[in-house]
Formats: structure tokens, C-alpha cells, sequence
């Protein structure tokens, strides 16, 4: 596996500003990821972030309202623009590629947004 | 429609009761069922990674098995500490990810 870390751990933000949230690894990795979990909710995926080109957005997700950067093979950052009440959740990076010949994600702490 | 189902939603055992989480699935091609465990406020914890009917891993207290329809995730002699909320998802392309709802399991000292 890998270690992973994310900042910040948490905040609590008002509505209509963005926060970025960034993600580190501590070695290479082909694919990374970003997920949001809702209060209550299970691990939904936000999108695929891609070294070197635009990431690849799920049904939903808008690069507007989430930017996604991966400038090398270790970060990538995730911004969640213009909040509301409605974007509070906890937001997963993962990382994949590590175990060869399988599809096994490995999971960063998260980050657990409010929104006011 | 590719689905996740996890049952039961929560469950309370008492110290060294042993019992079983079951995750049933449908998906159109299978590359990967896996384990988690998420404890509140951190990110999921791998546990296991299945592929096949039949395959079956162990770990510590926790063994997972899988069948074409569903896998479980039987816990022997839980303890305290293995108090958690436990996901199970399918892969049902390359890293595409369909995770169920998960079930908190409590147990009681």
C-alpha cells in the first residue's frame, strides 16, 4: 500500500466561497481518485483525476463546480467552488495502480467539510 | 443496473460472538469484489480483495468469501476494537467502483 494524507483534516466554510483540499502520496501512482461520502451515505465517485490532462467527471459532477488538478504522480487537489449546505460531506482521495493486475483503491483519510 | 446491497444495516454482537455480514451484488462483469472497514471520521481501511466464486481470504479475526451472488464477511470471536462501519464494494469495469451502504457493527464488551 501507500501513504496517504490529506489537508485540511476538516473545515467549516460559509456558502458561496471554495475550498481546495489537496491530496499526497507517498509514491508513485498511476490513477488516483476523489470521492464524496454524505452524511449517512455510502462512497460515491466524484471523479478521476488525470496526470497531465483534464479529469474525467462521473454523472453529476461538473468541473465548474469541482476543479480537479493532478500535476505529477503523487498530488492532486480537489476544489469544491461556490458551496452550499448541500456540499457538506466528507471527501476522499484514493489512489490505484499499486498492487499489480488487481483494481484495488487505497483510501486517504478524508476531509470533512461544513458548510454554513 | 449494476447494485450493492449490504445487510443487515447494523448489528450489536456481545464480545466473542461470532456472526456474518453479507454483501449482495449484481453487476454485468465482475473484475473485483473488496472489503473495507471505516471507522468514524477517517477514510475506509482495505481489508480484501476477491475475484472468483469460491475464493476465500483471512485476516486475524475476519475471513470474506465469495459466490456469484453475494460475498460475506464472517467475524470469529469479535472484540471491542473491531467495533467499525464495514463496505463492501464491486468493480464492475476498470476501478469503477459501486460501493453499498455498509453495516456499523457495534460490539459490546
Amino acid at each position: 500500500s501507500a501513504v496517504i494524507s490529506q489537508k485540511p483534516s476538516r473545515d467549516i466554510c460559509q456558502r458561496g466561497t471554495s475550498l481546495t483540499i489537496q491530496c499526497q502520496v507517498d509514491s508513485q501512482v498511476t490513477m488516483m481518485f476523489w470521492y464524496r461520502q454524505q452524511p449517512g451515505q455510502s462512497l460515491t465517485l466524484i471523479a478521476t483525476a488525470n496526470q497531465g490532462s483534464e479529469a474525467t467527471y462521473e454523472s453529476g459532477f461538473v468541473i465548474d463546480k469541482f476543479p480537479i488538478s493532478r500535476p505529477n504522480l503523487t498530488f492532486s487537489t480537489l476544489t469544491v467552488s461556490n458551496m452550499s449546505p448541500e456540499d457538506s460531506s466528507i471527501y476522499l482521495c484514493s489512489v490505484g495502480g499499486l498492487a499489480e493486475g488487481t483494481d484495488t483503491q487505497y483510501f486517504g483519510p478524508g476531509t470533512r467539510l461544513t458548510v454554513l | 443496473e449494476d447494485q450493492v446491497t449490504q445487510s443487515p444495516e447494523a448489528l450489536r454482537l456481545q464480545e466473542g460472538e461470532s456472526s456474518s455480514l453479507n454483501c449482495s451484488y449484481t453487476v454485468s462483469g465482475l473484475r473485483g469484489l473488496f472489503w473495507y472497514r471505516q471507522d468514524p471520521g477517517k477514510g475506509p481501511e482495505f481489508l480484501f480483495t476477491l475475484y472468483s466464486a469460491g475464493e476465500e481470504k483471512e485476516k486475524e479475526r475476519l475471513k470474506a468469501t465469495l459466490t456469484k451472488k453475494e460475498s460475506f464477511l464472517h467475524i470469529t470471536a469479535p472484540k471491542p476494537e473491531d467495533s467499525a462501519t464495514y463496505l463492501c464494494a464491486v468493480a464492475s469495469g476498470t476501478y469503477k467502483y459501486i460501493f453499498g451502504t455498509g453495516t456499523r457493527l457495534k460490539v459490546l464488551a
